[in-house]
């Protein structure tokens, strides 16, 4: 185990409802990323997060957004739900002494209807 | 733009037969790594091997093996007498180091590997 953790790991919302996910990082981890994984698919960075500013994005619109907070744990917000926003959103973090490595939580599921 | 190709989409083979999974990546950078992630049915990636692009050795790991070559943009990934529990799905990607973030890891689509008994 990684020692990041997300919640809820399933949910199902309907179109145009707004959602949030939160993220807890590895102890000691002060980065945090968030990845949309489509089925069949490999993950597709969405934004990142250090010392609570967005660091960085990825091809998504302004309806993801984001915050990390003082103990570098994490929301990940989506307005405006489309049916293809049903994904796995997986939450990664990393430590200031090895940022370029990434680890994992389990992920939460998400189903738009 | 940075690119990875994992050219196998799913893989059969027998318990104790070797596997290899490709990965072909595509980036201008100089300065950038590589990753192997496994993605089992819980869903969970779990990391298994991190390559700058200035070492290009070769890794042994148990059963697992790396082999990394510049020349070819390659970074492929060997399971040696695979086993039941090898059975997931195999990722590979790229971070590069002047993205604006301080690893934004590209993926490949990965490869699903069954291993029968």
């Amino acid at each position: 185990e990684t020692g990041v953790t997300q919640s809820p790991t399933h949910l199902i919302k309907t179109r145009g409802q707004q959602v949030t996910l939160r993220c807890s990082s590895q102890s000691g981890h002060n980065t945090v990323s968030w990845y949309q994984q489509a089925l069949g698919q490999g993950p597709q960075f969405i934004f990142q997060y250090y010392r609570e500013e967005e660091n960085g994005r990825g091809n998504f619109p302004p309806r993801f957004s984001g915050l990390q907070f003082p103990n570098y744990s994490s929301e990940l917000n989506v307005n405006a739900l489309e049916l293809d926003d049903s994904a796995l959103y997986l939450c990664a973090s990393s430590s200031l002494a090895d940022q370029e490595t990434q680890y994992f939580g389990p992920g939460t599921r998400l189903l738009v209807l | 733009a940075q690119k990875v190709t994992q050219a196998q989409t799913e893989i059969s083979v027998v318990e104790k037969e070797d596997v290899t999974l490709d990965c072909v990546y595509e980036t201008r950078d100089t300065t950038y790594y590589l990753f192997w992630y496994k993605q089992p049915p819980s869903g969970e990636l779990v990391f298994l091997i991190r390559r700058n692009s200035f070492d290009e050795q070769n890794e042994i790991s148990g059963r697992y093996s790396w082999n990394f070559q510049k020349s070819t943009s390659s970074f492929n990934f060997t399971i040696t007498a695979s086993q039941v529990v090898d059975s997931a799905v195999y990722f590979c990607a790229l971070s590069e180091t002047n993205t604006g973030a301080n690893s934004k890891l590209t993926f490949g689509k990965g490869i699903t590997l069954s291993v029968r008994p």
